[in-house]
Parts: C-alpha cells; structure tokens; sequence
C-alpha cells in the first residue's frame, strides 16, 4: 500500500530559528495536506496544495507541492513558542476517499 | 458549527470491559472517519463511512472492533472486550464530498487506557 515517510520524526530548536520538514511518498499524489496537531487535540489543517510545483503559503508557513508528485515540503520561518506540536503530512490519490498519514514531526522549541 | 464532538474526551475502563466511543460529525458532512492514534503507529485508519455506509473497514484490528453510524449525525466506535494494547487515542473526522479537497476536520479525540 501507499506509504509516506516523513523526516525529520523530532526536531528542537531556539526560538526564532526557521524549520523545514519533509515528506516522501513511494506513489504519485494529486493532493498534498499539512496538518498541525497540538496535545489534547486533534490534527488542524495548516495548508492544502493540489498542483504539482504548487508553492502556497499561511503566515510564516510555507509549503511546496514536489514537482514529480512524489513529495511535499513544510517551512516555518522565524519559530515562536506556540509553533510547538506534531506536523502532520498527508497525501492523496485523485479520486480516492482516503487520505495516507505521515508518521509526523514532533517540533520542540527552546524559548 | 461546533465542529466535530466526540465524548467521552478521556475514559479509564478494566480489561474484559466493553467501551463505547461516539462522535457527531460535522452537520451537512457525508464522509466519517475512525483513526486509532498511538506513538509506535501514529495515525492509523480503522474505519470509513460515507453516507452512513461503511465503505473501507480495512484497518479495524481484529473482530473485538466494531462501528456504526445508525444516522447522519451519529456514530459508535466500540471494543468488546477491550485489552490493554487498545490504550490509545481515537479520533473521529468528517468531511463533505463537495469539499473533499479540503481534507478532513478532526474531532479533539477519546483517550482511552485499559488497565
């Protein structure tokens, strides 16, 4: 089945500093979501892109849809505290119901 | 909109127990979903259904697992009997075909341990 790695799996940083996480699939995609999860929450939806070269930005993220349709990246620029959580990628074929999940970023961050 | 309720938020239950988790999608929503959330496996899909029809029960462990949606704005998630390995955190999302490209919105989820 449909696979998606996603790196890295934790990261810590100094506030302030920018942040790029990535994700790859072993299939091609039509739609590629980021997620924000915060604890005792459930997964919030950050950004969607549905074309290949797609680059789309939310504040002080930006994500990219990979040309080869193969992988998806999410940059947060200048980190605050509240950027803490686990990011979450997740794909999509074309037509398809279900969206596949990455094993997500555990982002800490050092006030 | 309230967005998507499921209760209880967190339940404590004695192996051999059966456990009931339950959630209302979002109003207007035809497609519900039951994720299973743990370190070792992340997020996993147990079950789908759309317009209360269960399309994809690929992911349900094993037949200690069931789910139902009786209506539109109702569904159950419930282990009979349940064992510790089903400590985990269970959510549920909803999404509407018309805004499928949108992804799903999650529920704030049920954290359920078994002791």
């Amino acid at each position: 089945g449909q696979q998606l790695n996603q790196s890295p799996q934790s990261m810590f940083i100094q506030e302030g500093e920018d942040v790029s996480m990535n994700c790859t699939s072993s299939s091609i995609f039509n739609t590629w979501l980021w997620y924000k999860q915060e604890p005792g929450e459930g997964p919030v939806l950050l950004i969607a892109l549905y074309k290949a070269g797609e680059l789309t930005s939310n504040g002080r993220l930006t994500a990219q849809f990979g040309i080869t349709r193969k992988d998806s990246f999410l940059n947060i620029s200048a980190s605050i505290p509240s950027d803490v959580g686990i990011y979450f990628c997740a794909g999509r074929d074309q037509g398809a119901q279900k969206l596949v999940f990455g094993q997500g970023t555990r982002l800490t961050i050092n006030p | 909109d309230a967005g998507v309720i499921q209760s209880p938020r967190h339940e404590v239950t004695e192996m051999g127990q059966e456990v009931t988790l339950r959630c209302k999608p979002i109003s207007g929503h035809d497609y519900l979903f039951w994720y299973r959330q743990t370190m070792m496996r992340g997020l996993e899909l147990l079950i789908y259904f759309n317009n209360n029809v269960p399309i994809d029960d690929s992911g349900m462990p094993e037949d200690r697992f069931s789910a139902k949606m009786p209506n539109a704005s109702f569904s159950t998630l419930k282990i009979q009997p349940s064992e510790p390995r089903d400590s985990a955190v269970y959510f549920c999302a909803s999404s509407s075909n018309l805004d499928f490209r949108y992804g799903y919105t999650f529920g704030s989820g049920t954290r359920l341990t078994v002791v």
